[in-house]
This record gives structure tokens, C-alpha cells and sequence, in this order.
């Protein structure tokens, strides 16, 4: 089984419509969690840290669930250029606190 | 300030060749590590150095991968022999916090990644 799961899509949306995407890890003891935004062909960057209590940045809110074990991104009003994988990343103590380990990603297209 | 640099970008070796990928870290960042993606899979952790040290190589696949970085700035992976399933994309990232990415605040910053193909 994965560490990291995620839906690999792609998510088709229109502009402006408001997509979410989930992300489940199998280890409970996996403390950091991350959305990264991967353009294709480039190298992934940090989209934002996921806190326990969730945390938003513009349109971009995420969430984390330890009972249920996921954790969740949610782009509102979505851009052209918002456009791209996403790729959930944990932090698994026992592997280390620098190592981050990633799921697949999900691929999102936003048309006009 | 420069970003990650690695090189080349693109690299297409026969079956049995060596080939020596080159990262140059953000200026500064003590923390280099290596992440590989095999076509269609995630990206996975090779190895982690702090300065010249490796912290973490429990992500090198075989003994035909050789990472090294000497004075503690730029590294290099050497490939040697390749193999067809060495192919994919290697990417290079650093950090600038000893402490790892446990509180959520430290960014791991990746550059472009080499593509290597082998044949």
C-alpha cells in the first residue's frame, strides 16, 4: 500500500467553478503535511503547509484530518493558471524529519 | 538570488554508460537531497546531505549510484552503469533549516530536475 494516495484526475473545471481535491496516508504517525504545486515540466514548489486547525491563503484553504487520515486542498474561483498537479507530501518521523515523502499528484485543468 | 541549478536538463545515454548529474544548491542551505521520479510513479527520496555529509541514502536503489558533495556546496550523482529503468526525471532540492520540515515551515526549493533517458 502507498504512503500517499491521491485521485490522479485530471480535475476539468471551468473557470471560476470551486474544486477540491483529497489526499489519504496510511501511516497515522505521519506528523507534516504539505501541498505542493507541480507546472508541467518544472519542478514541484511549496503551495502551502496544512495545520491541524486549517489554514487558508486567498483562494486556497486547506484542511487536515487525522481521524480519517487525509488531508484536503480547496482552490475557490479558479484561474487559468491555476492549472497544474498538485501533490500531496507527509513527513514520516521514523523515515526522518527530511524526508518528504509524495503521492502522485493530482492534475487539475482549468478551461475558459 | 539564483534558485537550485541542476545540470544538464537533459540527458539520453546508451545502456552501460555513466552519466554524472550536477546540483548547485541555494547559497547557503546546508540540507541537499536527491528525489527521483520514474515515469508514471511519485516522487521519491534518493538521499539527504547536511554540508558534505550524508545524513540519508536509504532511498539509493543500488550501489550504482554514487552521490557525493565535496566541501560541502555543490553535489553530483553519478550513475554508472545505467540501466534502462534509471530513466526518469532526478531532481535536486535544498533547505536552509537543520531542524527538517517537521514544523511546517521549512520550504524544500527543487530545481528544474535533469531528465535522463537511458537506451
Amino acid at each position: 500500500r502507498k504512503e500517499v494516495e491521491q485521485d490522479p484526475g485530471p480535475f476539468n473545471v471551468p473557470e471560476g467553478a470551486t474544486v477540491a481535491f483529497n489526499c489519504t496516508y496510511s501511516n497515522s504517525a505521519s506528523q507534516s503535511f504539505f501541498w505542493y504545486r507541480q507546472d508541467c515540466r518544472k519542478e514541484p514548489k511549496l503551495l502551502m503547509s496544512v495545520y491541524s486547525s486549517g489554514n487558508e491563503d486567498g483562494r486556497f484553504t486547506a484542511q487536515l484530518n487525522r481521524a480519517s487520515q487525509y488531508i484536503s486542498l480547496l482552490i475557490r474561483d479558479s484561474k487559468l493558471s491555476d492549472s497544474a498537479t498538485y501533490l500531496c507530501v507527509v513527513i514520516l518521523p521514523p523515515g526522518g524529519y527530511n524526508k518528504l515523502i509524495f503521492g502522485a499528484g493530482t492534475r487539475l485543468a482549468v478551461h475558459p | 538570488e539564483a534558485g537550485v541549478t541542476q545540470f544538464p536538463s537533459h540527458s539520453v545515454i546508451e545502456k552501460g554508460q555513466t552519466v554524472t548529474l550536477r546540483c548547485d544548491p541555494i547559497s547557503g542551505h546546508d540540507n541537499l537531497y536527491w528525489y527521483r521520479r520514474v515515469m508514471g510513479k511519485e516522487i521519491k527520496f534518493l538521499l539527504h546531505f547536511v554540508k558534505e555529509s550524508k545524513q540519508d541514502e536509504s532511498g539509493m536503489p543500488n550501489n550504482r549510484f554514487l552521490a557525493e558533495r565535496t566541501g560541502g556546496t555543490y553535489s553530483t550523482l553519478k550513475v554508472q552503469p545505467a540501466e534502462l529503468e534509471d530513466s526518469g526525471v532526478y531532481f535536486c532540492a535544498s533547505s536552509s533549516d537543520r531542524g527538517g520540515f517537521l514544523d511546517g515551515n521549512t520550504e524544500a526549493f527543487f530545481g528544474q530536475g535533469t531528465r535522463l533517458t537511458v537506451v
